[in-house]
């Protein structure tokens, strides 16, 4: 059972560079979901997608854009990335939203922007 | 918008004793109350929910209470074990519409043997 599954898990790029961090799930999830950790802080959303086709702003939607390919897979894009954006990314999935059930989550990547 | 305290921030306990991790919330609005467990270089997963209208919830050693008229909510773990040992999360959303989960800060716990 794969479960959530992000790539890459470790990256380092130089400021202005580009990116895209690439999540799939096989549960069929309906939702899906792109977090920030930071150090001493909680998950923080960035963009979500309730379901195949649809996408939406979280808490820190700034520097990233979203694409949700289709029902299984949502990338995460950095297009100029900076410093700031220096985090561990985690992907999660569920059947709806959050309030309803169970998230699952993917076991992260860590980005590094010189 | 919503914000959530979770205190305290690391804790340390021999293992068989309990161990007790609060959050305070401020959104009377909020109604669901989950938390999460990360080991380390994993992803955080879900161990316990309650929601609003339920005092206390148990499953085995880990139990949940919450206080809507203090806004507050605690996990409880028992009888710790070295594998309990990881970051805890708190959590609160409102509504079933909502697709926005506030985390905490995270504890650190650590069981030792």
């Amino acid at each position: 059972n794969a479960g959530v599954t992000q790539t890459p898990k470790f990256q380092v790029l130089k400021t202005g560079q580009s990116m895209t961090l690439q999540c799939a799930q096989d549960m069929n999830h309906n939702s899906m979901y792109w977090y920030r950790q930071d150090p001493g802080m909680g998950l923080r959303l960035i963009y979500y997608s309730a379901s195949e086709g649809t996408t939406d702003k979280g808490e820190v939607p700034n520097g990233y854009n979203v694409s949700r390919l289709n029902k299984r897979e949502f990338s995460l894009r950095l297009e100029s990335a900076a410093p700031s954006q220096t985090s561990v990314y985690f992907c999660a999935s569920g059947l709806g939203g959050p309030n309803t059930g169970e998230l699952f989550f993917g076991e992260g990547s860590r980005l590094t922007v010189l | 918008g919503e914000n959530v305290e979770q205190h305290p921030s690391t804790l340390s306990v021999q293992e068989g004793d309990s161990a007790v991790i609060k959050c305070t919330y401020s959104d009377s609005a909020s109604n669901y109350f989950p938390w999460y467990k990360q080991e380390l270089g994993k992803g955080s997963q879900l161990i316990i929910d309650i929601r609003s209208n339920v005092g206390e919830k148990k499953d085995q050693r880990i139990a949940v209470t919450l206080n809507k008229t203090a806004k507050h909510f605690s996990l409880h773990i028992t009888e710790t074990q070295p594998e309990d040992s990881a970051v805890y999360f708190c959590a609160l959303g409102s509504g079933a519409g909502s697709y926005q989960l506030t985390f905490g800060k995270g504890t650190k716990l650590s069981v030792i043997p």
